[in-house]
């Protein structure tokens, strides 16, 4: 079946830290990949998408690149800020029945200190 | 405008009571669905609707679980007899029409309510 695996938080960094987080989906078909962002006490919120290989997604710093080879979409930031502190949750959609199905990974949360 | 909004923000009760949890969706959102965000779990899917209609509602844990949709706009996910495995953060996320074409389909993307915390005792 589908399914997005991402690293186990919580990540620790200080502040202007380099941040990677993992992620990796198994899917059949062509699925559209996502990370949101859950800052505390808000809602979900999309950060960056990518929907076909080799796409780049960026928003706000963040970056991550569709690798299919490696089936991967891993979150990346050259420096971290205090307000960057969140839960990150890696995510496909699948195109089914008529209606994209979102599938997340298990989040991951950072904490970021001064 | 608005965005979607849930109630309530917080709810416990009593192992074995009956709770319905609402979401209004974003006005003119045509589709609305149910995730559960359960400590270490993630994310999961319960329900999507599309207008009052369920096309999907594979998600739902048991037959506890049920949820209707009215005039198109406001949901309640209802839970009878909780147990303790039900608390948890209860999502709900409407977007624009549903896809009708594309191989991966153009991506109608999902707003998010802020939830509503469920602590069954």
């Amino acid at each position: 079946g589908n399914s997005v695996t991402q690293m186990e938080g919580p990540v620790t960094l200080s502040e202007e830290a380099f941040l990677t987080i993992n992620c990796t989906y198994t899917a059949t078909g062509y699925p559209s990949l996502f990370w949101y962002v859950q800052y505390p006490g808000e809602g979900l919120q999309l950060l960056l998408k990518a929907t076909k290989a080799d796409d780049k997604g960026s928003n706000k710093g963040f970056e991550a690149t569709y690798r299919k080879e490696t089936t991967s979409f891993h979150l990346e930031k050259g420096s971290v800020q205090v307000s960057d502190s969140a839960v990150y949750f890696c995510a496909l959609v699948m195109f089914s029945g008529g209606y994209n199905k979102l599938i997340f990974g298990a989040g991951t949360r950072l904490a970021v200190h001064p | 405008g608005a965005g979607v909004s849930q109630s309530p923000s917080n709810k416990v009760t009593e192992k074995g009571k009956d709770v319905e949890l609402r979401c209004d969706p974003i006005s003119g959102h045509t589709a609305l669905y149910w995730y559960r965000q359960s400590l270490g779990q993630g994310l999961e899917f319960l329900i999507y609707f599309q207008g009052n209609s369920a096309p999907d509602k594979s998600g739902l844990p048991s037959d506890r679980f049920s949820a209707e949709r009215t005039g198109g706009s406001v949901s309640t996910l209802t839970i009878q007899r909780t147990q303790q495995e039900d608390s948890a953060v209860y999502l709900c996320a409407s977007s624009l029409a549903k896809v009708t074409s594309g191989r991966s389909g153009p991506y109608n993307e999902q707003f998010f309510g802020p939830g509503t915390r469920l602590t069954v005792l």
